[in-house]
C-alpha cells in the first residue's frame, strides 16, 4: 500500500522567514496530495491541495509543488507569521477519498 | 460550514469495557471516516464508510469496529478496551463534490486513555 513519510519532524524559523515541509510518498498511481494544518486543541483543516496533473499551485502565502517523476511533494510557506504556529501534515490518495497521511510536522514560527 | 462533532473531548475507561466513540456531521456527507493520533506516528485510518450501513477496514482496523446506521453518524466501537488503545481519536466526513474536492472535514477529536 501507499506510504508517505514528512520531513522534518519539527521545525523552527523566525518570524518573516520562509518554512518548507517535504514529503515523499511510494505509490505512483496517487494522484491527490492534500495538505493539512492542524492547531492546538483542534482537528486537521485542509490549506492547500494538489492533482497530479499540476507541478504547482499557490494560495497567498503558501504554494505546493509536486514531483511526480521523483515521487516527493513539498509545501513551502513565505513571510511566516506566529499564527502558522502549528502541526502539518501531508498526505496522498490513489482514489480522492482515503487518504495516507505523513506523520506530521511540528512548525514553530518565533516572534 | 461543515460542522463534525465528537461526542466527547476527554474520555477515561478501564480495561476491559467497551467504548463507544461518536460522530456525527450535519453537512449530508457520504463518506466518514475515523483515525487515531498518535505522536509520531501521524493519522492512521481505522475504518471509513462510504454510505449508510457500509463500512471498510483501514489500515489498522484490529481491535475496532464500527457502525454507521444513519448518514449522519458513524460509531467506533472498541468491544473491549486496552491500554495500547490510549490515543486521540478523530473523525472526518467528506463528498465527492462536483469540483472534485474530497475534502475531510475533521472533528475535535476525543482523547481516549485507557487504565
Amino acid at each position: 500500500g501507499e506510504n508517505v513519510e514528512q520531513h522534518p519532524s519539527t521545525l523552527s524559523v523566525q518570524e518573516g522567514d520562509s518554512a518548507v515541509i517535504k514529503c515523499t510518498y511510494s505509490d505512483s498511481a496517487s494522484n491527490y496530495f492534500p495538505w493539512y494544518k492542524q492547531e492546538l486543541g483542534k482537528g486537521p483543516q485542509l490549506i492547500i491541495d494538489i492533482r497530479s496533473n499540476v507541478g504547482e499551485k499557490k494560495d497567498q502565502r503558501i504554494a505546493v509543488t509536486l514531483n511526480k517523476t521523483a515521487k516527493h511533494f513539498s509545501l513551502h510557506i513565505t513571510e511566516t507569521q506566529p499564527e502558522d504556529s502549528a502541526v502539518y501534515f501531508c498526505a496522498a490518495s490513489i482514489a480522492f477519498q482515503k487518504l495516507v497521511f505523513g506523520t506530521g510536522t511540528r512548525l514553530l514560527v518565533s516572534p | 460550514d461543515v460542522k463534525v462533532t465528537q461526542s466527547s473531548r476527554y474520555l477515561v475507561k478501564r480495561t476491559g469495557e467497551k467504548v463507544f466513540l461518536e460522530c456525527v456531521q450535519d453537512m449530508d456527507h457520504e463518506n466518514m471516516f475515523w483515525y487515531r493520533q498518535d505522536p509520531g506516528l501521524g493519522l492512521r485510518l481505522i475504518y471509513f464508510s462510504y454510505d449508510v450501513k457500509m463500512k471498510e477496514k483501514g489500515d489498522i482496523p484490529e481491535g475496532y469496529s464500527v457502525s454507521r446506521e444513519k448518514k449522519e453518524r458513524f460509531s467506533l466501537i472498541l468491544e473491549s478496551a486496552s491500554t495500547n488503545q490510549t490515543s486521540m481519536y478523530l473523525c472526518a466526513s467528506s463528498s465527492p463534490g462536483l469540483a472534485g474536492g474530497y475534502e475531510q472535514y475533521f472533528g475535535p477529536g476525543t482523547r481516549l486513555t485507557v487504565t
